[in-house]
């Protein structure tokens, strides 16, 4: 049963329209983490989260936010999505130091 | 940030065949990680490495956590068309921060 769980699988959004990514994950994990992963890269980390502490990267774009209301669930907001931010998020936990890491399946972001 | 090299950027070998790859990085790593992607899907994690000179198989992989733990490599051995895929390596030392690869693509030709 996937344990990491990122809804929706493909996301369709208007160039400057918000959009929200959602992940949920059912380990209880301390920590979440949202990667961009654009055509055959590595994936970038954007920001992560120790329980309800926000870590941004330096490099972030403001356009990117997130939210977690509680363990299970984090959210990527993209304020106003330009058609460079068209990628693949990937959404990520951690339960313990030092173990590996658990991804979700991700989501695909469209731009039109 | 932390400089993981990858190599080799892309493989095309024919089914049988055995393959390896590898990782180099200029800092220490505490936990050395290797990883599966397959094309609309996440990474799936094939082996964790924990310990400099940790030698770990998980069927036909094999991945090995370096002595100076500043690197670490990835076999497969005996590759089949399921194999196909992009495999990331990843390093861990501190702060919950995980470093990858660029990737290897593997392309298995049956």
């Amino acid at each position: 049963d996937a344990m990491v769980i990122q809804n929706p699988r493909y996301q369709v959004t208007q160039f400057g329209k918000p959009v929200t990514l959602s992940c949920s994950q059912t380990l209880n994990h301390n920590v979440m983490y949202w990667y961009q992963q654009k055509s055959s890269q590595a994936p970038k980390l954007l920001f992560h989260y120790y329980d309800k502490d926000f870590n941004n990267e330096a490099d972030t774009p403001d356009n990117f936010q997130s939210r977690r209301p509680n363990t299970s669930f984090c959210f990527l907001d993209i304020r106003s999505p330009g058609l460079g931010d068209a990628a693949m998020y990937l959404c990520a936990t951690v339960g313990q130091p030092n173990q590996p890491q658990h991804f979700g399946d991700g989501t695909r972001l469209s731009i039109l | 940030g932390q400089q993981l090299n990858q190599s080799p950027q892309s493989m095309f070998i024919q089914e049988g065949e055995d393959v390896s790859m590898n990782c180099t990085s200029s800092s220490i790593f505490n936990t050395w990680l290797w990883y599966k992607q397959e094309p609309g899907e996440g990474p799936v994690l094939l082996i964790a490495l924990y310990k400099a000179g940790e030698l770990t198989s998980n069927g036909r992989l094999t991945a090995q956590f370096g002595i100076t733990r500043k690197d670490s490599f990835l076999n497969i051995s005996a590759s089949i068309p399921s194999d196909v895929g992009i495999y990331f390596c990843a390093g861990h030392f501190s702060v919950n921060k995980f470093y990858f690869g660029s990737g290897t693509k593997l392309n298995v030709k049956p």
